[in-house]
């Protein structure tokens, strides 16, 4: 079957950096999404890897590693409102997202 | 620019009772979906289309129906809802559904309570 593993809940510091982890073992792959959703809202796009190494978009970073099915969003000093949800989803084989069940990441002062 | 506009924000609905739960995109986006979102649980496709005039099944189809009769409206279906269709509703679109680098974007949401 097809799996998307993240870890349920994390918390970090205000102006602190935490590294959110996504596992995945999917029937073909074809790319991998990272989506951030506020609580009662919509999921929006952060970031798109489909090859290894990392993408860098400001405070946000995404690292791929293909071969151990991995990957990771990384976020630089964090604010109040990176308080959310952040789901990992791979695209299989027949341009479906499999997604994770999220990681809800809560910042403290 | 709207984007993707779904109705009704939120229902509360009898068991057994028909329910069709719109979304609209104005993005001329050729692909479209339909998600469920429940606690604990990544989200689920119910239906997918990928062109206007077809569509196809997702990972939980049962007990929904969708259809696609032009680009922009993509409308889902409960037939007969029962409790555990109790769930938030997610519409998406997309530019082409088979590209690997196809962003989906996501509507709102419909909250929907079945008793």
């Amino acid at each position: 079957g097809q799996n998307i593993d993240q870890p349920t809940e994390m918390t970090a510091t205000e102006g602190a950096i935490v590294q959110i982890n996504c596992t995945y073992q999917t029937s073909g792959f074809n790319g991998l999404f990272w989506y951030q959703q506020h609580a009662g809202e919509a999921p929006t796009f952060l970031s798109y890897n489909v090859l290894d190494g990392l993408e860098e978009k400001g405070r946000f970073s995404s690292f791929l590693s293909r071969s151990k099915g991995y990957s990771y969003l990384l976020l630089k000093e964090l604010q109040m409102k990176d308080s959310a949800s952040y789901l990992c989803a791979v695209m299989d084989s027949n341009y479906q997202l499999i997604w994770g069940a999220g990681t809800k990441l809560i910042i403290k002062p | 620019i709207a984007g993707i506009t779904q109705a009704p924000t939120s229902q509360i609905l009898a068991a057994g009772r028909r329910m069709t739960l719109r979304c609209t995109q104005d993005m001329r986006h050729n692909a479209m979906y339909w998600y469920r979102q429940d606690l604990g649980l990544g989200l689920r496709l119910i239906h997918y289309s990928n062109t206007a005039g077809t569509t196809g099944k997702g990972e939980v189809p049962d007990g929904y129906s969708v259809s696609r009769a032009n680009t922009d409206d993509f409308p889902l279906t409960l037939a007969s809802a029962v409790p555990s269709q109790t769930s938030v509703y997610f519409c998406a679109s997309s530019d082409s559904g088979t590209s690997g680098t196809d962003t989906q974007y996501f509507g709102p949401g419909t909250r929907l309570t079945v008793l």
